[in-house]
């Protein structure tokens, strides 16, 4: 069971380029989160998806795009990419959103330089 | 907006000693608090979960507490083994509607054998 799988797990980019990060699940879970951990602040989440076909914002969503286009996958997209998207990124996905059933499985991240 | 903070940021503790995370938080209107534990380059482990309603929850020798109306949790390890070294996170889970889990900075651990 490999339950959260991201890819790539490292990648550097010069500004301005744009890339995408895979998420992909095999829990069937319906809920799925990326999120951003920088030094000396907590994860923030940026989108998240609440199924197929669905996606809406975080907290702090500005200069990204996902999709949703396949229950197993979330994509993250950087249109234009910018050095204060350095971060390490983190999908995570769950059965429920449900208040007290929100337990998140976390994939190893997905370490991003922008130079 | 909710802000969770965990002191201190690092503790190093010898083998065999017990231990107490601290975890406050600003807003009381909570659904419920976790405790994570992170890796180094690894992702997070879900380790407790406590209810708004609930005062504590226990896992092997992790005792995790929750006084909502003061915005504090500890987690507390009991006879520290050098496989805890790690970064342990708090998070809470709002109420303002988009279930949001709203996550504490850490303190990394480092169990001395």
């Amino acid at each position: 069971n490999a339950g959260v799988t991201q890819t790539p797990k490292f990648r550097v980019l010069k500004t301005g380029q744009s890339m995408t990060l895979l998420c992909a699940q095999d829990m069937n879970h319906e809920y799925m989160y990326w999120y951003r951990q920088d030094p000396g602040m907590g994860l923030r989440l940026i989108h998240y998806s609440v199924g197929e076909g669905t996606t809406a914002k975080g907290e702090v969503p500005d200069g990204y795009n996902v999709s949703r286009l396949k229950k197993q996958n979330f994509l993250l997209g950087l249109e234009s990419a910018a050095p204060s998207q350095t971060s390490v990124y983190f999908c995570a996905s769950s059965y429920s959103m449900t208040p007290g059933a929100n337990v998140l499985t976390f994939g190893a991240g997905s370490r991003l330089t922008v130079l | 907006k909710q802000e969770v903070t965990q002191i201190p940021a690092a503790l190093s503790v010898p083998e065999g000693e017990n231990l107490v995370l601290n975890c406050s938080f600003t807003d009381s209107a909570i659904y419920n608090l976790q405790w994570f534990r992170q890796d180094p380059g690894k992702g997070l482990t879900s380790l407790l979960l406590i209810q708004s309603s609930q005062r504590e929850q226990t896992s092997g020798r992790l005792n995790a507490s929750l006084d909502k109306s003061s915005g504090r949790s500890t987690l507390y390890i009991a006879a520290s083994q050098p496989g805890d070294s790690a970064t342990y996170l708090c998070a809470v889970t709002d109420q303002t509607g988009a279930n949001n889990l709203f996550f504490g900075t850490g303190t990394r651990l480092t169990v001395i054998p």
